[in-house]
């Protein structure tokens, strides 16, 4: 069984701080690991993702997340706020179920408010 | 650019109405999905298709059905909508080969809104 847990609902900060996004994860298998954003009324789009490779993963807009098998967290970080970065944010793992399949479990969500 | 496209972003239907949600994607993708989306509950996955005509139940498949008749396109179903499936409906869709499959990136569609009324 695998699980995420978003440790805050909310977040926020001001414009130009620094923005950090806290994401546990359990997994018995090696898993992927995600960060989409959503912004109102909008699909979800990838921001990045960690599969293996290094732990230390960058994605767009200037966010980046570090995968910490020790600590089973992959936190998102961006070093400055900027208004458009106001959106909600979700924490995804994946793990290979077989016959090409994989299971993707869903954090519930971090929405970040910043302020001008 | 990969293109996950939901014909109808509002809808308003009756209860007892049969309500489809069509999603097309065009980057030749095995794998689709259907997600619910409610506020505090996150995605709840709906059900899963792996190829065509195959189907999986996900966590919430009551009162849903699907139909996957062409690779590139995924139905959702509601045989008889009810207020309870007042919602965002939320297509994706991603490869599904198995080499590294658990990281393939997953594309969303921008949502179908749906209202029961």
């Amino acid at each position: 069984a695998q699980s995420v847990t978003q440790l805050d609902s909310h977040v926020s900060v001001s414009e130009g701080t620094p923005v950090l996004l806290r994401c546990n994860y359990s997994s018995s298998y090696s898993p992927s690991l995600f960060w989409y954003v959503q912004h109102p009324n909008k699909g979800l789009q990838l921001l990045l993702k960690y599969t293996s490779a290094a732990t230390l993963v960058k994605g767009i807009n200037g966010f980046e997340a570090e995968f910490k098998k020790s600590e089973t967290s992959f936190h998102l970080t961006k070093p400055s706020a900027h208004m458009s970065d106001a959106a909600e944010y979700f924490c995804v793992v994946s793990v290979l179920r077989g016959a090409g399949s994989y299971q993707l479990t869903f954090g519930k969500g971090t929405k970040l408010s910043v302020i001008p | 650019d990969v293109k996950v496209t939901q014909s109808s972003r509002y809808l308003v239907k009756r209860t007892g109405e049969k309500v489809f949600l069509e999603c097309v994607q065009d980057m030749d993708h095995e794998n689709m999905f259907w997600y619910r989306q409610d506020p505090g509950l996150g995605l709840r996955l709906i059900y899963f298709s792996y190829d065509v005509k195959m189907k999986e139940k996900g966590d919430i498949p009551e009162g849903y059905s699907v139909s996957r008749e062409k690779k590139e396109r995924f139905s959702l179903i509601l045989e008889s909508a009810s207020t309870n499936q007042t919602s965002m409906y939320l297509c994706a869709s991603s490869r599904g080969d198995r080499a590294g499959a658990s990281g393939n990136t997953i594309y969303f569609g921008e949502g179908s809104w749906l209202t029961v009324v």
